[in-house]
């Protein structure tokens, strides 16, 4: 199993632009979690997904973030328009049966 | 106040040292309490992971909760470079499909040869 997959591993941008993140979960895995990672605030909760539903959304930070997953296999993070206070590690995360989440690798985002 | 409380060090000790890690919490619908360990520039991975109160143990980790305190801890023995890692706790109350966890700040660990 390659496990969770996102891309891009790294992306540099300039504030104002769209900003298009995305995760394939494991196959099989029916929630998909999306996270955002900074020194100062840890691990934050954005959105999560149960069945291609989004089942809580409470950790969107504001209208510029958006997520979508349209099928069992694939899901995206945009933010637009991107600010420099996004700057952040991304991460998604799939589970089936139980609480264990299984993280990708990440997605390094720096806004200038 | 944070519902879960876990000190960010950094924490540096030598190689074969024993470690304790803490975290504390105020929401007592918990069940489930997990540690995770996070190695630089890589994503979380789970290491242990208990229901309610108790101990459990996996080779030199052992985790241990107490429910009636609030407070969670993840013991290594015979410490190892391997370990320099961050630990982060994360807690649920796990009802129906609600499946988010509730996340330490993650603890900074290194173990010096």
């Amino acid at each position: 199993d390659a496990g969770v997959i996102q891309s891009p591993r790294h992306e540099v941008t300039e504030m104002g632009q769209e900003v298009t993140l995305r995760c394939k979960p494991i196959s099989g895995h029916d929630y998909l979690f999306w996270y955002r990672q900074t020194m100062m605030r840890g691990l934050e909760l954005l959105i999560y997904f149960n069945n291609n539903v989004p089942i809580d959304d409470s950790g969107m930070p504001e209208d510029r973030f958006s997520a979508k997953m349209p099928n069992a296999s694939f899901s995206t993070l945009k933010i637009q328009p991107s600010e420099p206070r996004d700057s952040a590690v991304y991460f998604c995360a799939s589970s089936f049966a139980d609480l264990e989440q299984f993280f990708g690798p990440g997605t390094r985002l720096t806004v200038l | 106040q944070k519902e879960v409380e876990q000190d960010p060090g950094p924490l540096s000790v030598p190689e074969g040292a024993i470690v304790s890690l803490n975290c504390t919490y105020s929401n007592s619908a918990f069940q489930y309490f997990m540690w995770y360990r996070q190695y630089s520039r890589k994503g979380p991975e789970l290491l242990m992971y208990t229901y309610s109160s108790g101990n459990k143990e996996d080779g030199r980790f052992t985790a241990q909760v107490d429910k009636s305190s609030k407070y969670i801890s993840l013991f290594i023995r015979d410490s190892q470079p391997s370990d320099s890692a961050t630990y982060l706790c994360a807690m649920s109350a796990y009802a129906g499909n609600n499946r988010k966890l509730i996340w330490g700040l993650g603890t900074s660990l290194a173990v010096n040869p």
